[in-house]
């Protein structure tokens, strides 16, 4: 099946340093989306890309849309403690299939110290 | 404004049983999909159903698990017979229409077959 190659698998930075993480695929994506999930809860949109070369920031979350149409990163700047939790891109396939039909990366963990 | 209802979170089930999960889509919301998360991976897709019809069942396995979406109440997931691969988080995800716009996630129903 497709799949999203999602780096780093974990990540532990200390409050206050930047992160930032990326998918890539052999195949092209028409949107890509970024979710957070934390532990006993389902996905949280954070931020979705629809063109490619897009940039678009959600506070101090910001992400791309790879102009290849094949990958996408995101950054966190100025971590706080409670952007603990796993980062999941997610992309859907520009093959014309069902519209409904998200691809998941495997996640990033990401840990940050006080 | 209630969010994506899923019940129950927790499942405990004997190999063998049968498992029932459900989900009640957000209000004004007639697209629901369904996914599965093994522990450490990303989501999987299995199924996307409109009320009363399967749009693509392209994830599901093709024994043992089923879903429908009636016109009148949640969408069920069925699984028959079950063993223990099938211990899992299953994810439910409803939108008002094709396409990813207010495409949202419920909290999951954990399953854990003994």
């Amino acid at each position: 099946g497709q799949q999203l190659n999602q780096s780093p698998q974990s990540m532990f930075i200390q409050e206050g340093e930047d992160v930032s993480m990326n998918c890539t695929s052999s195949s092209i994506f028409n949107t890509w989306l970024w979710y957070k999930q934390e532990p006993g809860e389902g996905p949280v949109l954070l931020i979705a890309l629809y063109k490619a070369g897009e940039l678009t920031s959600n506070g101090r979350l910001t992400a791309q849309f790879g102009i290849t149409r094949k990958d996408s990163f995101l950054n966190i700047s100025a971590s706080i403690p409670s952007d603990v939790g796993i980062y999941f891109c997610a992309g859907q396939l520009s093959d014309g299939g069902s519209q409904g039909n998200l691809i998941f990366g495997k996640g990033t963990k990401l840990s940050v110290k006080p | 404004n209630a969010g994506v209802m899923q019940n129950p979170r927790h499942l405990v089930r004997r190999r063998g049983q049968e498992a029932r999960l459900r989900c009640s889509p957000m209000k004004g919301h007639s697209h629901v999909y369904w996914y599965r998360q093994l522990p450490e991976e990303g989501l999987k897709f299995m199924v996307y159903l409109q009320k009363e019809n399967i749009i693509d069942e392209s994830g599901m396995p093709k024994e043992r698990f089923s879903a429908e979406f009636p016109k009148e109440g949640p969408s069920i997931l069925r699984i028959q017979q079950v063993v223990r691969g099938d211990s899992a988080a299953y994810f439910c995800a409803s939108s008002p229409g094709q396409g990813l716009s207010g495409y949202t996630f419920g909290s999951g129903t954990r399953l854990t077959v003994v």
